[in-house]
């Protein structure tokens, strides 16, 4: 079966560093991928891992370990437009397709 | 940049309406998709295209057709609206060159109302 799990929500505070967590179970795995949606805006493309490791982008980061079907976002000094959804989805290697978690909403407080 | 427009950003339609939702990309892509977006399911995919006329059902079809008559344009189609179909949709283009293996480039957003 297919089923990604990440957290509903989450807060912390600005200037803070914040760790969004990300577990997946599918039948093929072919790269994770982290989106970052604003209320009422289009998802936008955050990372991409497809190897274990960290991957280090500015302030955020994102790390893989395919055998533990785990990944985290890191968000380090975080402002307050960093409240936002954000989205795991991993590629199925066997349909090719995006398999989406539910999203964790995170929210930055001054 | 890559572009993807979705022609309505907000409807109200009633109970047994026909809809029409249009979504055109600007950069060549080969894959389109249409999501819909609820709170607490996150995105599930309801059909996508990965060539002119060709379509394939995704996870939650049933209550949508879909068409691709032109390699930029991809239109969701609600032959009879139901209130269980209130939601926001999400549009999605991919490419098969270049970029992240799969990298979907999303529209605003379609929210759809149905009375």
């Amino acid at each position: 079966g297919q089923n990604i799990d990440q957290p509903t929500e989450m807060t912390a505070t600005e200037g803070a560093i914040v760790q969004i967590n990300c577990t997946y179970q599918t039948s093929g795995f072919n790269g994770l991928f982290w989106y970052q949606q604003h209320a009422g805006e289009a998802p936008t493309f955050l990372s991409y891992n497809v190897l274990d490791g960290l991957e280090e982008k500015g302030r955020f980061s994102s790390f893989l370990s395919r055998s533990k079907g785990y990944s985290y976002l890191l968000l380090k000094e975080l402002q307050m437009k960093d409240s936002a959804s954000y989205l795991c989805a991993v590629r199925d290697r066997d349909t090719d397709k995006l398999i989406f978690g539910t999203g964790t909403r995170l929210q930055v407080f001054p | 940049d890559v572009k993807v427009t979705q022609s309505s950003r907000y409807l109200v339609k009633r109970t047994g309406e026909k809809v029409f939702l249009e979504c055109v990309q600007d950069m060549d892509h080969e894959n389109m998709f249409w999501y819909r977006q609820d709170p607490g399911l996150g995105l599930r995919l309801i059909y996508f295209s990965y060539d002119v006329k060709m379509k394939e059902k995704g996870d939650i079809p049933e209550g949508y057709s879909v068409s691709r008559e032109k390699k930029e344009r991809f239109s969701l189609i609600l032959e009879s609206a139901s209130t269980n179909q209130t939601s926001m949709y999400l549009c999605a283009s991919s490419s098969l060159a270049g970029g992240h293996p799969g990298e979907l480039f999303f529209g605003e957003g379609s929210r759809l109302t149905v009375l």
